[in-house]
């Protein structure tokens, strides 16, 4: 069983479309989160939600817009892609309340724009 | 805002030799943690640091947290081949609300 799972693993696509990305995790977790990673490995978070509530949101362009329909899953979709979007985008997952930090990565969906 | 720098940015070492690699956050932490990324893969957890100047062991892995809260460093003794790939630290701020910045990265190459 994975405990983290997103899909799709690969994702190619033309600038200007619009796309998603889904996530579902079976810990139990309260906290999800996505992160970016670019092509120089730079691991950025973007959006964090609690309890289907957003409570971080990075400086990230209006085109991407996260979802959460329950604690156990969170989405993102992109609209309007760009090629400078093209980067591994990383869901995670963790328990709530200081010290709980600990993240559990889903294995990544590589997202290529042309 | 926040960061957190690593260095250094690349490693290689042969088999059997030590690794360390140094993490720096520009703002105290509650906590860090540390992260391996093996090529192709995702982050997954190492260990997470509270206390200032704490000390943990796993195995040939010795982590350390600075006594200001603002500095981290992880040791390798005798690298494997299985050591290969990414190390990142990871701190959360003094703020709310469970954010966690990730260092630069270190990535380790081991030559057999």
């Amino acid at each position: 069983d994975t405990a983290v799972s997103q899909t799709p693993k690969y994702l190619v696509t033309q600038m200007g479309n619009d796309k998603s990305i889904k996530c579902e995790q079976n810990l139990g977790h309260d906290t999800m989160y996505w992160y970016k990673q670019d092509s120089k490995k730079f691991l950025k978070i973007m959006f964090s939600y609690n309890n289907k509530e957003l409570i971080i949101n990075e400086t990230v362009p209006n085109r991407f817009s996260p979802k959460s329909p329950d604690k156990a899953h969170l989405n993102l979709h992109i609209n309007s892609l760009e090629l400078g979007d093209s980067a591994v985008y990383f869901c995670a997952s963790s328990q709530w309340g200081p010290g709980n930090e600990k993240l559990f990565f889903g294995s990544g969906t590589q997202l290529s724009v042309l | 805002g926040q960061q957190v720098m690593q260095i250094p940015q690349y490693q290689h070492v042969q088999e059997g030799e030590d690794f360390t690699t140094y993490c720096n956050s520009s703002t105290t932490l509650s906590n860090i943690q540390w992260y391996k990324q093996r090529p192709g893969g995702h982050p997954v957890f190492l260990i997470q640091l509270v206390k200032s100047g704490e000390v943990k062991k796993q195995k040939r892995l010795t982590f350390q947290f600075g006594e200001a809260k603002k500095n981290s460093s992880l040791h390798i003794t005798a690298t494997q081949t299985t050591d290969v790939g990414t190390y990142f630290c990871a701190g959360r701020g003094s703020g709310g609300y469970q954010k966690v910045t990730f260092g630069t990265g270190t990535k380790l190459q081991v030559i057999p």
